[in-house]
């Protein structure tokens, strides 16, 4: 079966500089959920999208933005990166229908 | 605010011991709980679900029971094995205005030793 695809798996990127992270939701999902995991942290909800139009914002930082596009999958653009943003980033997707959000395999961002 | 709170861990196991991850929640209205596995360097999986009180989850030997009385959804396993070895999270879907997004405990990570 299909699952949530993300890339890339890994990024290394400087302070200050910018990241952008893309997830492909599994097909017929019409809502994308991103969520930040810091080392020994449990994942924190960032921010959501529903048929395309941000449908509820957690604790996404100023410099963090988003967006999902028409083939439904979505970027987070990150800028200005500090060391804390290094994490690992999990998208999810979902049909409205059903309860339960299945994830991406993440992506590990190391801010040096 | 919406907030789940997991037993303190690591737990350490034999293999075929009893498992018993505690899970307490507090949310507005009627959430759906979840529990999920995370393996070493992979995402999330989700394990088993329940969206109403006294619905039973289960999955791979795994159970938890939704219990509104005691706002509790405790994950239990009759007999534990080495592959079980893994950070299991508790979580919620609170509905409402929420669109679905999930809060989740802080993890309690596995370790059964053969």
């Amino acid at each position: 079966a299909a699952g949530v695809i993300q890339s890339p798996r890994h990024l290394i990127k400087e302070k200050r500089e910018t990241a952008t992270l893309k997830c492909y939701p599994i097909p017929r999902h019409d809502t994308v959920y991103w969520y930040q995991q810091g080392p020994g942290q449990d994942p924190q909800f960032l921010i959501s999208f529903y048929e395309k139009m941000q449908s509820d914002k957690g604790s996404i930082p100023d410099r963090f933005s988003a967006q999902q596009f028409s083939d439904y999958h979505s970027e987070l653009n990150m800028s200005s990166l500090e060391l804390g943003d290094s994490a690992l980033y999990f998208c999810a997707s979902r049909r409205t229908e059903i309860y339960e959000q299945y994830f991406g395999p993440g992506t590990r961002l190391t801010v040096t | 605010g919406d907030s789940v709170t997991q037993m303190e861990g690591p737990v350490t196991l034999s293999e075929e011991a009893f498992l018993t991850i505690n899970c307490t929640y507090t949310a507005t209205g009627y959430p759906s709980l979840f529990w999920y596995v995370q393996y070493p360097g992979e995402g999330l999986q989700l394990l088993l679900k329940a969206t109403k009180a006294d619905d039973k989850g289960s999955n791979k030997g795994f159970e938890a029971t939704y219990r509104k009385e005691t706002t509790s959804f405790h994950l239990e396993k009759g007999s534990v094995q080495v592959s079980d070895s893994a950070v299991y999270f508790c979580a919620l879907n609170s509905g409402g205005t929420s669109y679905g997004k999930l809060t989740f405990g802080q993890g309690t990570i596995l370790t059964v030793h053969p």
